[in-house]
């Protein structure tokens, strides 16, 4: 079964700093991994996607996110906290295959607040 | 483009009592999601249509929980009777193409904010 471990319920940062949320992942095989955002009473957004591809994905909103297999790792980055930034962040896994409907495991989440 | 609604936004029940959510995917969107999200977790996928037929309902606590998705687009699901950690956020998400066609980004839904009380 795959799983994801988000390290830190609670992130807080100043504005301006460097923002690192942390993700591990556990699967046999290689996986599609994920972040998504969510601002309070919204749904989740896509932030970025590892699909195989390069193992450095850049998102949206200047985040991005490398794929590193020896640490099974899929941490997420942004140089510049902004106070827009603040919000619910998870990390997700798939399989990489269609045939387990790439069936989405969500981290617990890990809420970023962004001091002025 | 309209996205994923749902509703009611908020509902506050008792317990033992019934309660239905509406979901309404992007047009044209064949596979629809139901996910449960419990304070303090990420969510967790109850049930998975692709059209009116159901791909996953593995995780779905079938003695209380039912959804269906009539006529392949709008959903509901239904809790019957709620209990008190039946409390959370149901989300609500949706994708353009079946599952064995490809990966595709989910678009979700407010979510709908369930106190069973």
């Amino acid at each position: 079964a795959q799983s994801v471990t988000q390290l830190g319920s609670h992130v807080s940062v100043s504005e301006g700093a460097l923002v690192l949320l942390r993700c591990n992942y556990s699967s046999s095989v290689p996986p599609y991994l994920f972040w998504y955002v969510q601002y309070p009473n919204q749904g989740l957004q896509l932030l970025l996607k590892y699909t195989s591809a390069a193992t450095l994905v850049k998102g949206i909103n200047g985040f991005e996110a490398e794929f590193k297999k020896s640490e099974t790792s899929f941490h997420l980055t942004k140089p510049s906290a902004h106070m827009s930034d603040a919000a619910e962040y998870f990390c997700a896994v798939s399989p990489n295959s269609g045939g387990s409907n790439y069936k989405l495991t969500f981290g617990k989440g890990t809420l970023l607040t962004v001091n002025p | 483009e309209a996205g994923v609604a749902q509703s009611p936004r908020y509902k506050i029940i008792e317990k033992r009592q019934s309660v239905a959510f509406w979901c309404n995917p992007i047009s044209g969107h064949a596979t629809l999601y139901w996910y449960q999200q419990i304070l303090g977790q990420g969510p967790k996928l109850l049930i998975q249509f692709q059209n009116n037929g159901v791909v996953d309902d593995s995780q779905l606590p079938k003695d209380r929980f039912s959804a269906e998705r009539l006529k392949g687009v709008d959903s509901t699901l239904k809790i019957q009777p709620a209990k008190l950690e039946d409390s959370a956020v149901y989300l609500c998400a949706s994708t353009r193409l079946p599952a064995r066609l490809g990966w595709e980004t989910q678009y979700f839904g407010p979510g709908t904010r369930l106190l069973v009380l």
